[in-house]
């Protein structure tokens, strides 16, 4: 009954090399959500899509870029992966941006830059 | 902004105990939304339990329950009956007013790692 999927669970990527995390969702809500998390820290968002609207966090490096491409589905781009990239990746959805509703996470992809 | 801060970095408990996990948050809204979201070892983060801002009565979810304080900005979580499985890593979060695009955020603390002895 997976609600929000994330593949792959593991990524390695090298240094300087685009890479590309992909999220689904079968819950059909209109808001999708990427958030990173370095070790030992908290989750911190990184952008978010209301429906096709994309809104991007005042201090979210250019390197990371998003694409919704329909309700299902949204994709985390990073240009050019730093060492300091390393970070377990974490989507989220919800129905509504509306506090009120809940978030629900995918169980993310940890990314490894060598 | 909004900072969330939870001063326990690491908690243990005994099963079948009574263990207390906190939380503080500065802000300057009235309207908000505090949660407290459960991430166990390599799987995928959950919500325990949420606040509205504007209730006086303190959320309940089973063994779940908080002590919400707002004139002191606290909003502790207490897990009644441990069991193993409570064993995770804990994160307070703050979410600001529903009416604007800046309320879609979550906003962590640095977490509690919750270790529950058999």
């Amino acid at each position: 009954d997976a609600m929000v999927i994330q593949n792959p669970r593991y990524q390695v990527t090298q240094f300087g090399k685009p890479v590309t995390l992909s999220c689904s969702q079968t819950l059909n809500h209109n808001v999708m959500y990427w958030y990173q998390q370095k070790s030992s820290q908290a989750p911190k968002l990184l952008f978010h899509y209301y429906d096709k609207d994309f809104n991007n966090e005042a201090d979210t490096p250019d390197n990371f870029q998003s694409r919704r491409p329909n309700t299902s589905f949204c994709f985390l781009d990073i240009r050019s992966p730093g060492l300091g990239d390393a970070a377990m990746y974490l989507c989220a959805t919800s129905r509504d941006r509306n506090a009120a509703y809940e978030q629900y996470f995918g169980p993310g992809t940890r990314l490894t830059v060598t | 902004a909004q900072t969330v801060t939870q001063s326990q970095p690491e908690m243990s408990v005994q099963e079948a105990e009574t263990v207390t996990l906190s939380c503080t948050y500065d802000t300057s809204e009235s309207d908000y939304y505090l949660f407290w979201y459960k991430q166990p070892p390599s799987r995928q983060m959950i919500l325990v339990i949420r606040q509205e801002a504007y209730k006086q009565q303190n959320a309940t979810e089973n063994r779940f329950s908080v002590n919400f304080q707002k004139a002191a900005k606290s909003f502790s979580l207490k897990i009644s009956d441990s069991q193993l499985g409570d064993a995770a890593m804990y994160f307070c979060a703050y979410r600001r007013s529903p009416h604007e695009t800046s309320g879609s955020r979550l906003t962590f603390g640095e977490g509690t790692q919750l270790t529950v002895n058999p």
